[in-house]
């Protein structure tokens, strides 16, 4: 399969818990994305790479968050001392050239905070 | 503002038929594009079509098409001859030039076909 994967699929984790998703991109694609939705509501932006340097992050990745593609390849976030407000899916994307082309997202990872 | 509107959170439609999501737009960048992506309950957000906003006909794509109208700010999705498997999240997205990185996604509209 050549389509973005994410992992895992589903993490539980009690408050204050740290956790790490990864995503791999579409093999050719140097931008990745991170969003994140939460129920009833689209996608938001989080962070963006071109390679590996983080070049946009949003207001909502708060001090807690944390982003990083090391190598240009596969990417991870990193949430520390997690909330229940985290509770949401965290959506990876990638693309190849943003002008006229579209981002092609993974299936998500899902996070339940209790 | 809202960037992206989407006023329908549930629609029903019977099968075979066609079936029109709404999605209005708030941009004042002359240059964006508009996307819709179908979010099954799998959760995997799965890319349907594009129109740019200089492109002169609307994107059409299998049965999808987008009827823009940008005089009205409107790019409301098309499906025709609906079929079951279509039972899905539709969501209307938008980047602009000038904020290229981020997508900017509506609400969703729930979308069930009756067979």
């Amino acid at each position: 399969d050549t389509g973005v994967s994410q992992n895992p699929r589903h993490k539980i984790t009690k408050r204050g818990q740290n956790v790490t998703f990864r995503c791999d991109p579409i093999s050719e694609h140097n931008r990745l994305y991170w969003y994140r939705q939460t129920l009833g509501q689209g996608p938001e932006f989080l962070t963006y790479f071109q390679n590996e340097a983080q070049l946009e992050k949003s207001r909502l990745l708060s001090d807690r968050f944390s982003a990083e593609r090391p190598k240009g390849s596969f990417s991870t976030l990193e949430i520390q001392r997690t909330e229940q407000g985290d509770s949401a899916m965290y959506l990876c994307a990638s693309s190849a050239r943003i002008s006229g082309n579209t981002i092609y997202f993974g299936e998500g990872s899902w996070l339940t905070v209790v | 503002a809202q960037k992206i509107t989407q006023t329908q959170p549930g629609m029903f439609v019977q099968e075979k038929e066609a079936v029109t999501l709404d999605c209005t737009y708030d941009t004042s960048d002359p240059s964006y594009g508009l996307f819709w992506y179908k979010q099954p309950s799998s959760g995997e957000m799965i890319f349907l079509i594009y129109q740019g906003s200089y492109d002169q006909q609307n994107a059409t794509e299998g049965r999808y098409s987008l009827n823009f109208q940008k005089a009205r700010k409107s790019a409301n999705l098309v499906i025709s001859a609906s079929q079951l498997g279509d039972s899905a999240m539709y969501f209307c997205a938008m980047r602009e030039r000038d904020t290229g990185n981020q997508f900017y996604f509506g609400t969703g509209t729930s979308l069930t076909v009756i067979p």
